[in-house]
């Protein structure tokens, strides 16, 4: 089945405390995305990743980090995670054969950040 | 600059009632316009889109919206709705990159 898979998908730590939420799809997307939603906000970009080894800032990246050290995987990183980070957070894909291709989301991470 | 307005953020509607949840935009380019529908407790999923050719455009479970140019809006029908339907929804315009609207979470009353 084609899907991409998020975890963990409920996330409670403290303060400063590194975590990392893996992404992975296994439809061959080159392009990856992490989103965070927060009530009132919609969906914004946090990070993004147009193919191997390339990532770029999205509208909201204080805070984070990504990798894509391979076609699938491109997990998001909080080495000092801090309240105001605590939110639901989503990872999509797309194939970039077309420019208009439809985003693939996985389920969501809820993270707490207490 | 891109943006995207979905002007009511709660709608509740009875069963069987139509509904129509609004979108607007501004580009100064043309665009791809999606919606998104995000089902309780799971991610986010295509409801239709907009590439080209006809205004009128039909997605999944009955949906359908409406592409006008002159009006920058991209509106969202159904005739009648199901509780089923209960969930928020996103428009969300392609230029480029996505930019989602601030949602619209439609409750459908028994």
């Amino acid at each position: 089945e084609a899907q991409v898979t998020q975890n963990p998908r409920y996330l409670i730590t403290v303060t400063g405390k590194k975590l990392t939420v893996t992404c992975s799809q296994n439809m061959n997307h080159e392009y990856m995305s992490w989103y965070r939603q927060d009530p009132g906000l919609g969906l914004r970009q946090i990070y993004y990743s147009m193919n191997v080894e390339v990532t770029d800032k999205g509208d909201v990246p204080e805070g984070y980090k990504v990798s894509r050290k391979e076609k699938r995987n491109f997990p998001l990183i909080l080495e000092s995670p801090s309240p105001n980070q605590t939110s639901l957070y989503f990872c999509a894909s797309r194939p970039l054969d077309r420019n208009n291709s439809p985003l693939h989301f996985g389920n969501g991470t809820r993270l707490t950040v207490t | 600059a891109q943006s995207v307005t979905q002007l009511d953020s709660q709608v509740p509607v009875f069963e069987e009632a139509p509904v129509e949840l609004r979108c607007n935009y501004s580009s100064s380019v043309s665009v791809y316009l999606f919606w998104y529908v995000q089902y309780p407790n799971q991610g986010l999923q295509l409801l239709l889109k907009y590439l080209s050719g006809s205004t009128l455009v039909k997605g999944i479970n009955g949906f359908e919206a409406e592409f006008n140019k002159s009006q920058t809006s991209f509106h969202l029908r159904k005739p009648s709705v199901h509780i089923s339907d209960t969930a928020e929804y996103f428009c969300a315009p392609l230029v480029g990159k996505y930019i989602f609207g601030t949602g619209t979470r439609l409750k459908v009353l028994a």
